[in-house]
C-alpha cells in the first residue's frame, strides 16, 4: 500500500479564498483523522471519522472549517473563507482501530497551507 | 483531561552518545502511549507503542521506551545516536478501551546531532 496520500503538498492562497485539502487513507482502515500542526499549538486533532461517519469534530476551530468523507477512500477538509491564521501543516492519518494492538495512526506527508 | 508534556523543546547530542527524551502524561485510566518521529517536511512515523505488559518496549531504529506508571512517564531512549536520528520526536497518549480516537500529542522535542 502507498500509505496515506495527501494532496496538494503545498498550497498558497489569498485570504478569503476557499481551500480544499484531500486525503486518501490506507485501504481497509476504518478510521480517518485530520490534524493541524502549528508552532504555537503543536499537533491538534480537528476531526475524525469512523466508517465514513464523523465521530468527533470538537477540534474544528470554527464554522469556516468543514470535513467530509463521501466514501472509504477519500476525505476532504475545506476552509471557506481562509484566513492567514489558518496557515499550518494539515495532516491526515488513518488507522485500523482505536483500541487494542491495531491502534496506530499512519500519517500522510501533510499539506503545508499558507494563506496570504 | 488527558495531556502530554515534553519538557525539552530542543536537545543536542553528539553522534554516538546516548539519548533520553522525556515524556510525562496525565490520564485517569490506563493509557496507550506512543512515540512518533517527524523528519523535516515529512509526516509522523511511529517508533514504538505501549498498551500493556512489559513496561520496556522496543521500537524501530534502535529506540526503546519505558513506561513508569508511578512517575506517569514514558521516556524514549537510544544507547547510541546516529546523525540520521536528527528529527522532531512526539510523545502521544490515547484512550484505552473506549471508542475515542483522539491521540493527544506533546509539543515535541527537536533533536540535533553534532558530528
Amino acid at each position: 500500500d502507498a500509505g496515506v496520500i495527501q494532496s496538494p503538498r503545498h498550497e498558497v492562497t489569498e485570504m478569503g479564498q476557499e481551500v480544499t485539502l484531500r486525503c486518501k487513507p490506507i485501504s481497509g482502515h476504518d478510521y480517518l483523522f485530520w490534524y493541524r500542526q502549528t508552532m504555537m499549538r503543536g499537533l491538534e486533532l480537528l476531526i475524525y471519522f469512523n466508517n465514513n461517519v464523523p465521530i468527533d469534530d470538537s477540534g474544528m476551530p470554527e464554522d469556516r472549517f468543514s470535513a467530509k468523507m463521501p466514501n472509504a477512500s477519500f476525505s476532504t477538509l475545506k476552509i471557506q473563507p481562509s484566513e492567514p491564521r489558518d496557515s499550518a501543516v494539515y495532516f491526515c492519518a488513518s488507522s485500523l482501530a482505536t483500541t487494542g494492538v491495531n491502534t496506530e495512526a499512519f500519517f500522510g506527508q501533510g499539506t503545508r497551507l499558507t494563506v496570504v | 483531561a488527558q495531556s502530554v508534556t515534553q519538557p525539552d523543546i530542543h536537545i543536542t547530542v553528539s553522534e554516538g552518545a546516548s539519548l533520553e527524551l522525556r515524556c510525562n502524561y496525565s490520564y485517569g485510566a490506563t493509557p496507550y502511549l506512543f512515540w512518533y518521529v517527524q523528519s523535516p517536511g515529512q509526516g509522523l512515523q511511529l517508533l514504538l507503542k505501549y498498551f500493556s505488559g512489559d513496561t520496556l518496549v522496543q521500537g524501530i531504529k534502535g529506540f526503546e521506551a519505558e513506561f513508569k506508571r508511578s512517575q506517569s512517564s514514558f521516556n524514549l531512549r537510544k544507547p547510541s545516536v546516529h546523525w540520521s536520528d536528527a528529527a522532531e520526536y512526539f510523545c502521544a497518549v490515547g484512550a484505552y478501551g473506549g471508542s475515542q480516537g483522539n491521540l493527544i500529542f506533546g509539543k515535541g522535542t527537536k533533536l540535533s546531532v553534532k558530528p
